[in-house]
């Protein structure tokens, strides 16, 4: 079964740091990859996408993340945080199947 | 607003009791997907809808049941409740069968007490 690890529970960083946060999914074949955000108290809302081409993608608020197959991963990234970036990061993995499998978040709280 | 509709936003019920979520898509897409977020948990998949007919099924209890009328709009039906079915439920929609991303609604709380 496909499945997708986000190694950081809780992140915690001080606004003008830099964040990269780690997803690895689990499927050998040709996938879908996401990212997710979910401000505190809203739904979840797409960060950015990858389905083919360039393996750098970017996404809204200056977000991106890179697909790296050989290591099954998709780590998103931001060069500087700011405070309002405060929310719960989820990667997702659609295999083929029409829903997706996300992992469990990762907590970013930015001091300001 | 993201166009995906649920109702009611909050829920508090008893043990043993039985709960009807609603969902309303974004305007134009016939999927319908239904999950539980739970803290223990994370998201979990329980089960898909395309105009109309089932077309996955997750992690759905048995006591869990969903359907997506020809409006479109889905219900998801929970019933026998138990403490741990405490958890956040989210429906999110997409255009057709598989997607590019979907559209999430703003969940409904149920606490079960």
């Amino acid at each position: 079964a496909q499945s997708v690890s986000q190694h950081n529970h809780h992140v915690i960083l001080s606004e003008a740091a830099s964040l990269e946060l780690g997803c690895n999914y689990s499927y050998g074949g040709t996938v879908n990859l996401f990212w997710y955000v979910q401000y505190p108290g809203q739904h979840l809302q797409l960060l950015l996408k990858y389905f083919s081409g360039d393996p750098l993608v970017k996404g809204i608020k200056g977000f991106e993340a890179e697909f790296i197959k050989s290591k099954f991963s998709f780590n998103l990234r931001k060069p500087s945080v700011q405070w309002s970036d405060t929310a719960e990061y989820f990667c997702a993995v659609n295999a083929g199947q029409g829903n997706l499998i996300f992992g469990k978040g990762t907590k970013l709280s930015v001091k300001p | 607003d993201s166009g995906v509709t649920q109702t009611p936003k909050h829920l508090i019920t008893a043990t043993g009791q039985r709960v009807t979520l609603r969902c309303s898509p974004r305007s134009g897409d016939l999927s319908v997907y239904w999950y539980q977020q739970s803290l223990d948990q994370g998201l979990q998949f329980l089960i898909q809808y395309y105009n109309g007919e089932e077309r996955a099924k997750g992690n759905i209890l048995e006591r869990f049941s969903a359907q997506q009328f020809p409006d479109l709009h889905s219900e998801l039906n929970l019933s026998s409740l138990e403490l741990g079915d405490s958890a956040l439920y989210f429906c999110a929609s997409s255009a057709g069968i598989t997607h590019y991303g979907y559209t999430f609604g703003s969940g409904t709380r149920l606490t079960v007490v």
